[in-house]
């Protein structure tokens, strides 16, 4: 079946720092990949998405791209803030599927 | 507009009690879901509702029942919960859920805590 793995946490990282979070997928499919963030008590936001090879997402300064020779969709971002403290999680819908199949989510905290 | 909202947005109930969670949303999707979230985990489905059809239900208790009066609200009704219930309850919505890799958009979330 369908999996996402993403890089264990917790990331800890200064403010200015660069930053790259490791997501790779498993899929039947060919799936559409997206990055959701979730801030401290709060819902799930839609970062980024790609939906085809060499497709590259971005908002915010972050960016991802999609790779289908690596299977791959990290994060990166090049000079992270404070309020960029997060949990991140990846997760890819597949054609067909009605789910979407999350990897375990990273926290991020970025300090002053 | 990407915006899903959810009432209330804290909840507190006894392991009698019967209580309902809320979605709505106006961006003319025909697909909404049910999740439930716990500490330091991803969401995990439990409903999906397709052209106000119930498409996927995985396998959750009946103290839980969902209902889709129309394409832009979704309920969640809760009755004889038990604590082990207590979560961030995640709604999400989008296009029609029939081909597979959509957006979903989430909402805020209801955090639930059942005594």
């Amino acid at each position: 079946g369908d999996s996402v793995t993403q890089m264990e946490g917790p990331v800890t990282l200064s403010e200015e720092a660069f930053l790259t979070i490791n997501c790779t997928y498993t899929a039947t499919g060919y799936p559409s990949l997206f990055w959701y963030v979730q801030y401290p008590g709060e819902g799930l936001q839609l970062l980024l998405k790609a939906t085809k090879a060499d497709d590259k997402g971005s908002n915010k300064g972050f960016e991802a791209t999609y790779r289908k020779e690596t299977t791959s969709f990290h994060l990166e971002k090049g000079s992270v803030q404070v309020s960029d403290s997060a949990v991140y999680f990846c997760a890819l819908s597949d054609q067909g599927a009605q789910k979407l199949v999350f990897g375990q989510g990273t926290r991020l905290t970025i300090n002053p | 507009d990407t915006e899903v909202t959810q009432t209330p947005k804290h909840l507190v109930m006894g392991m009698t009690n019967k209580k309902s969670l809320k979605c709505e949303q106006h961006m003319g999707h025909r697909a909404m879901y049910w999740y439930k979230q716990k500490a330091k985990k991803p969401p995990e489905l439990m409903f999906v509702y397709s052209y106000e059809k119930l498409s996927i239900n995985e396998s959750v208790p009946s103290r839980f029942s969902p209902e889709c009066p129309n394409s832009s609200l979704l309920n969640l009704h809760l009755h004889a919960l038990q604590p082990e219930d207590s979560a961030l309850y995640l709604c999400a919505s989008s296009q029609d859920g029939t081909g597979g890799r959509e957006t979903q958009y989430f909402g805020p979330g209801t955090r639930l805590l059942v005594l």
